[in-house]
């Protein structure tokens, strides 16, 4: 099947600072991407669509100007956490629909 | 805006009992998925179902989407412990391609 990656797997960083995760579509071109949010033992929260070529489409009540998306090409949307703090600290998935909808791997996000 | 709801949120199971997780949409759908997240990994999709009382079988997994197209089950016989893990229905019907609405999802648990 269609693989998506995700990177960092992983990050921790101080309250106040950005971080950049970036969701790549490996063989295949993706011109939709979602990005998720997953808290501990709840469901899949969509924050937005990635739309390649045009702005973002974000899911009431996610603030656009502090998760920044950008969709430059057909295989990499990238989400950035802007001025992160410890309430932001969650799981981030990506996924890219085929018909079904292919996962990345998820990004932990920590903030201290 | 749609919504999907799941039941029952946790299921604890003795391995080889049967387990059955069920999803009631707010509006008919269009299609409705069925993913797995196994404890620390993302969801990875299991099917679709797109037809009116259809119903399909994978192995001891099986899936029924309602004659309205508004609710569906997943129904595992003779639990194992391989099946430990949350399983999510997600529902197609937005007016963005491949945008769907997860329910909360059911934490199976299988003792040994």
């Amino acid at each position: 099947g269609a693989v998506v990656s995700q990177h960092p797997s992983w990050v921790i960083c101080k309250s106040g600072t950005s971080v950049k995760i970036e969701c790549r579509s490996l063989d295949f071109q993706a011109t939709t991407m979602f990005w998720y949010r997953q808290f501990p033992k709840q469901s899949l929260m969509l924050m937005a669509t990635s739309n390649e070529g045009s702005k973002a489409t974000y899911e009431q009540g996610v603030e656009k100007d502090k998760f920044l998306i950008n969709h430059a090409s057909l295989t990499l949307s990238t989400l950035t956490v802007t001025s992160a703090h410890p309430e932001d600290s969650s799981f981030y998935i990506c996924s890219a629909p085929i018909g079904e909808q292919f996962f990345g791997p998820g990004t932990r996000l920590t903030v201290l | 805006g749609q919504q999907v709801m799941q039941i029952p949120q946790y299921q604890h199971v003795q391995e080889g009992e049967d387990f059955t997780t069920y999803c009631n949409s707010s509006t008919t759908l269009s299609n409705i998925q069925w993913y797995k997240q196994r404890p620390g990994g993302h969801p990875v999709f299991l099917i679709q179902l797109v037809k009116s009382g259809e119903v399909k079988k994978q192995k001891r997994l099986t899936f029924q989407f309602g004659e309205a197209k508004k609710n569906s089950s997943l129904h595992i016989t003779a639990t194992q412990t391989t099946d430990v893990g949350t399983y999510f229905c997600a529902g197609g019907g937005g007016t963005s391609y491949g945008k769907l609405t997860f329910g909360q999802g059911t934490i199976l648990t299988v003792h040994p």
